[in-house]
């Protein structure tokens, strides 16, 4: 299966900072999505991210507050921006090729807002 | 109701022991269902595909209930590397998948 890095594997931030997390495949996939994960928790979907449009977004996610971007078929960022303590979170990106296929997951960004 | 939901557990059993768990989906359109194990701090990596009634790999095994929608996993002469979070996926209708909760699991010596 693909190779997926994420970068960077942890950060702390301060209050209101924004933090762009890239996501770098070894091959072209088809689908790429950004997952939240919150500490004890699942896995809660951001949106899916296209590439070469805007991403689409899951409900109680918007655009402005979790920028998305696709450039191509290896890379996608998630921005989460002017952030707070409730967005402390494992963020993680999984790609996968046909809909009926399982998805592989990168290792994650640990992110504390202070 | 949750789309996917899964007993959170945790389940507590010896080395050796057999044991199963259940997730049970709301979707009846779902047509590919998926295991995932999750070590603490770690991401999630694939364990089994279950695309028909149902599939096994070694000790695990899973089993798909369309009727009764529900897919079991079944893991035999549990080893304590067997300890970790078992999150359960079906691919909804708007081609992505939707996780459970996760089960906890504790294999004690």
């Amino acid at each position: 299966s693909a190779v997926i890095s994420q970068k960077p594997s942890r950060d702390i931030c301060q209050r209101g900072t924004s933090l762009t997390i890239q996501c770098q495949v070894d091959s072209q996939v088809t689908m790429m999505f950004w997952y939240r994960q919150q500490p004890g928790q699942s896995l809660t979907l951001i949106a899916t991210a296209n590439q070469g449009s805007e991403a689409t977004y899951e409900s109680g996610f918007v655009i402005d507050k979790f920028p998305i971007s696709r450039p191509n078929l290896t890379f996608s960022t998630l921005t989460v921006s002017n952030m707070s303590p409730e967005d402390s979170s494992i963020y993680l990106c999984s790609v996968g090729d046909r809909a009926d296929q399982p998805q592989h997951f990168g290792d994650g960004t640990r992110l504390s807002i202070l | 109701r949750k789309e996917v939901e899964q007993d959170p557990g945790p389940f507590n059993v010896p080395e050796g022991a057999t044991v199963a768990f259940n997730c049970t989906y709301s979707n009846s359109a779902s047509q590919s269902f998926f295991w995932y194990r999750q070590d603490c701090r770690k991401e999630p990596k694939l364990l089994m595909s279950v695309y028909s009634s149902g599939n096994e790999d070694g000790r695990f095994t899973a089993q798909l209930n369309r009727a009764s929608q529900y897919i079991s996993l079944l893991i035999r002469d549990s080893k304590l590397s067997d300890s970790a979070t078992y999150l359960c996926g079906a691919y909804s209708s708007a081609s992505k998948i939707i996780f459970g909760s996760g089960t906890r699991l504790s294999i004690r010596p």
